[in-house]
């Protein structure tokens, strides 16, 4: 069973409005949650975090909250770019379960100037 | 210089052939991974270590098997490769010292079995 789900494979939006990219997960134990960025023929690269004490965490253009009862969270970025355009990931862990990185399937992001 | 390098980046190969691909980083970290990544699937963890003497099964490990040769070398070799093992695949670290999880990935290594 998948335990950190993106159910839209792909989202499309204009430049200058708002992207939000969502994910849920099921395992009631994950008390971190990682965005990751991955561009064609790189590795992905982290890009924000929250932990479970929190419900948002802001960097820069990205925000990410966090509702824990609903086992969801969200990565806003505003406004996007046309450099946003990627692939997304989720990623959660819990500390019992030695830190490891559980990921989601991923979200490719288009930003159309 | 990147800081998690993967050699090679691209192979192609046979089946039945032995391969090793190879990680190493400068980054200091004590923790390394390799995961792969298929289309759709997003990416799964095969091992995983958390120092030189500590080495763990992650979700898919059949098939594979690793080497931490020293804190910076983590290499992880498909013994007789087969079709399915075609994929891309990473190498991150991680710094237990930090206190933060996020982990820090090579450039991939895609690999081919034909």
């Amino acid at each position: 069973d998948q335990q950190v789900k993106q159910n839209s494979p792909s989202l499309s939006v204009q430049e200058g409005r708002i992207s939000i990219l969502n994910c849920d997960y099921t395992n009631s134990m994950f008390d971190y949650f990682l965005w990751y960025k991955k561009y064609p023929a790189e590795g992905p690269t982290f890009l924000i975090s929250i932990s479970s004490i929190k419900d948002k965490n802001e960097d820069g253009r990205f925000t990410v909250f966090l509702n824990k009862s609903a086992k969801h969270l969200s990565l806003h970025i505003v406004p996007s770019q046309p450099g946003d355009s990627a692939v997304y990931f989720c990623a959660a862990s819990n500390q019992g379960g030695s830190e490891k990185l559980v990921f989601g399937k991923g979200t490719k992001l288009t930003v159309n100037p | 210089d990147a800081d998690v390098t993967q050699t090679p980046r691209n192979r192609i190969t046979k089946t039945g052939k032995r391969i090793m691909l190879e990680c190493s980083q400068t980054k200091g970290h004590d923790r390394m991974y390799w995961y792969r990544q298929d289309p759709g699937l997003g990416l799964r963890l095969i091992y995983y270590s958390f120092d030189v003497k500590d080495i763990n099964k992650g979700e898919i490990s059949d098939g594979y098997s690793v080497s931490r040769q020293a804190q910076a070398k983590f290499s992880l070799s498909l013994e007789s490769a087969i079709p399915n093992q075609t994929a891309l695949y990473f190498c991150a670290t991680s710094d237990r010292r930090t206190g933060k999880r996020s982990q820090h990935f090579g450039d991939g290594t895609r690999l081919s079995i034909l």
